[in-house]
């Protein structure tokens, strides 16, 4: 059955790692979304894209890199950059960009130390 | 600049009561409205939506209600259940543009 699927479920890394996020759709829509969440904070948007190859910048871009070269898939990387990565991460995808319906993943936890 | 706005961090209702939560936005452009709910260490899951050109958009137990010159929304679900406990965001977006922008999110916990 179709859906989002995000893994690890939880991921640990030292400080100074790059790390990357899988995220994977068989819905077969064009709009894919990366959000981070955190305590007592709502869903922030960090990256987006609304077509294969391309790609904007959210709310909270800095230390964060996406790629976008197949239709189902919508990698996320944490770089070194990020000052603060220990969060919540959520991955949507909507048949399209804008305001249609954004179907969530089940999120991965990732804890830097 | 926080567009969208949920100035209750938490709610707390008996069952069978209802539940009000409340969604204030800034931007006058959005002109469609959506309400996710999420468990914990769940990704969110689409409840309800209205259009602009609507003040009020109901689906079983769950009723929104938009107030367009007040620049609010709404979220009534009549009756509430135990199992409606859990943090809801509401989200808004232009039908042009390209993106939701959520606010914070309530937390709702129903007492049996």
């Amino acid at each position: 059955d179709g859906g989002i699927t995000q893994s690890p479920k939880y991921l640990f890394r030292k400080e100074g790692q790059n790390v990357t996020l899988s995220c994977e759709q068989n819905l077969n829509h064009d709009a894919m979304y990366w959000y981070r969440q955190d305590p007592g904070q709502g869903l922030r948007l960090i990256y987006y894209s609304q077509i294969v190859n391309d790609f904007q910048k959210g709310d909270i871009a800095e230390g964060y890199s996406v790629s976008r070269e197949k239709k189902e898939s919508f990698p996320l990387t944490v770089t070194s950059a990020q000052k603060n990565p220990t969060a919540f991460y959520l991955c949507a995808s909507s048949i399209r960009g804008g305001y249609y319906e954004q179907y969530f993943g089940p999120g991965t936890r990732l804890t830097v130390t | 600049d926080q567009q969208v706005k949920q100035n209750s961090p938490s709610l707390s209702v008996q069952e069978g009561r209802i539940s009000i939560l409340n969604c204030d936005y800034t931007n006058s452009m959005f002109d469609y409205f959506l309400w996710y709910k999420k468990y914990p260490a769940e990704g969110p899951t689409f409840l309800i939506s209205i259009s602009s050109i609507k003040d009020k958009n109901e689906d079983g137990r769950f009723t929104v209600f938009l107030n367009k010159s007040a620049k609010h929304l709404s979220l009534h679900i009549v009756p509430s259940q135990p199992g409606d406990s859990a943090v809801y965001f509401c989200a808004a977006s232009q039908t042009s543009g390209s993106r939701l922008t959520f606010g914070e999110g309530t937390q709702l916990t129903v007492n049996p």
